[in-house]
């Protein structure tokens, strides 16, 4: 069975500093990843995805991700972050199941919140 | 734009009602996911659908069933709510592109359901 982990429910950061948000996953076939941003009173949002090719995908936002397979991570980083940026973000693997079938499964959501 | 649009926004029942929570994509979408989200627990999934009449349990089902007679349309069913099915209620939606098993989600607004 699938599931992922995120390993840190609240992230709290200065405005400009780094942030690095953890995810792991399990699954025993191939995945794509998927991270996802939910800003305060809305819904969800794709932020960034790996289906295939280079393991380092990037936001418009200057968010980046990098796939590694062999330690089943996906973690989010941001050189600088905004208060803008202040909003509960969610890791999400996809599993192959049938044709034309995937089984989406979320993390816990890690709450990121940027201190002026 | 693809809009996956949920019934309500704001439900409360009463505990022992049968509850349906409809959603309706229009995008052609082959693959649609219920999940209830809470506070530190993520999103959970609760059952998906890969095409009309088709579904899968996800890792939730208890206490739910759904219903896809129609492609753009999946339901979810409470069959005797109780107060501990008060939560967000978010459907989503997937399509199958060339290559791939599927791709990103696209969230419907959620409906948040009290039982009482």
């Amino acid at each position: 069975a699938q599931s992922v982990t995120q390993l840190d429910s609240q992230v709290p950061v200065f405005e400009e500093a780094p942030v690095e948000l953890r995810c792991n996953y399990s699954s025993s076939v191939s995945v794509y990843l998927f991270w996802y941003v939910q800003y305060p009173n809305q819904g969800l949002q794709l932020l960034l995805k790996y289906l295939s090719g280079s393991t380092l995908v990037k936001s418009i936002n200057g968010f980046e991700a990098e796939f590694n397979k062999s330690q089943t991570s996906f973690h989010l980083r941001k050189p600088s972050v905004h208060i803008s940026d202040t909003a509960e973000y969610f890791c999400a693997v996809s599993s192959f199941l049938i044709q034309g079938a995937q089984k989406l499964v979320f993390g816990q959501g890690t709450r990121l919140t940027i201190n002026p | 734009d693809v809009k996956v649009t949920q019934s309500s926004r704001y439900l409360v029942k009463r505990t022992g009602e049968k509850v349906f929570l409809e959603c309706v994509q229009d995008m052609d979408h082959e693959n649609m996911f219920w999940y209830r989200q809470d506070p530190g627990l993520g999103l959970r999934l609760i059952y998906f659908s890969y095409d009309v009449k088709m579904k899968e349990k996800g890792d939730i089902p208890e206490g739910y069933s759904v219903s896809r007679e129609k492609k753009e349309r999946f339901s979810l069913i409470l069959e005797s709510a109780s107060t501990n099915q008060t939560s967000m209620y978010l459907c989503a939606s997937s399509f199958v592109s060339a290559g791939t098993w599927g791709t990103e989600a696209f969230f419907g607004q959620g409906t948040r359901l009290t039982v009482v």
